[in-house]
């Protein structure tokens, strides 16, 4: 199975700040990777899909980027609603999560 | 809207069967597939299989083969996840998610029920 590493595990931030989340793929996984974002006692929301295409409905503070094996999750001005935990996954023939990123304030 | 609503909570002995609902509104049934996802405690997310709601095909993660059947209901909109023989490391929240098909070959999920806490314990 490809495994998926998401860094850091744990980030603190402030609001307002930039905020960058990297998920790597222990195998090429092309353009074939979603973010979620999950608060606590709440289902996971899609963010993105497809590396880069935007959900419907979320801010477009969120963007993400990358192909192959590294993608990032960006948060251009993190908001107080962002204070969750973010997860990548990959669905190239399978589908596998990464460990999750939780956002802290600082 | 577009909505999945999970069955509650369970509480099962070791070596007993569980079996969780999803109710889909908001869409057609059959034009989309179900996903089954898991959250063991500190554990990250783990898919379970699914279900093509149109033609009833299933396919499920080698981890549970023959443990995990999930099936539908056209008439009602709803999906069904039963696993058996259960372990207490199946004691995880379990949702139910909507599958968006891509060229890939596999789904990611723009729609997740509110999960359902099934606990393994004697």
């Amino acid at each position: 199975d490809i495994q998926m590493t998401q860094s850091p595990s744990t980030l603190s931030a402030s609001v307002g700040d930039r905020v960058t989340i990297t998920c790597r793929a222990s195998q090429s996984i092309s353009i074939w990777l979603a973010w979620y974002q999950q608060k606590p006692g709440k289902a996971p929301k899609l963010l993105i899909y497809r590396a880069s295409s935007l959900e419907s409905g979320v801010p477009s503070r969120f963007s993400g980027s990358g192909s192959g094996t590294e993608f990032t999750l960006t948060i251009s001005s993190l908001q107080p609603d962002d204070f969750a935990t973010y997860y990548c996954q990959h669905y190239n023939t399978y589908s596998t999560f990464g460990q999750g990123t939780k956002v802290e304030i600082k | 809207q577009v909505q999945v609503v999970q069955s509650g909570a369970e509480v099962k002995k070791p070596g007993a069967s569980v079996k969780v609902s999803c109710k889909a509104s908001g869409y057609t049934f059959s034009g989309y597939a179900i996903n089954w996802v898991r959250q063991a405690p500190g554990q990250r997310l783990e898919w379970v299989g699914w279900i093509n709601a149109g033609d009833g095909k299933t396919k499920y993660s080698e981890k549970f083969q023959g443990r995990v059947t999930i099936t539908r209901d056209t008439s009602a909109s709803t999906v069904y996840m039963e696993m058996s023989s259960l372990r207490s490391e199946d004691t995880a929240l379990y949702y139910c998610t909507r599958g968006i098909w891509e060229r890939s070959g596999w789904y990611y999920f723009d729609c997740w029920g509110q999960g359902t806490l099934v606990t393994v314990s004697s």
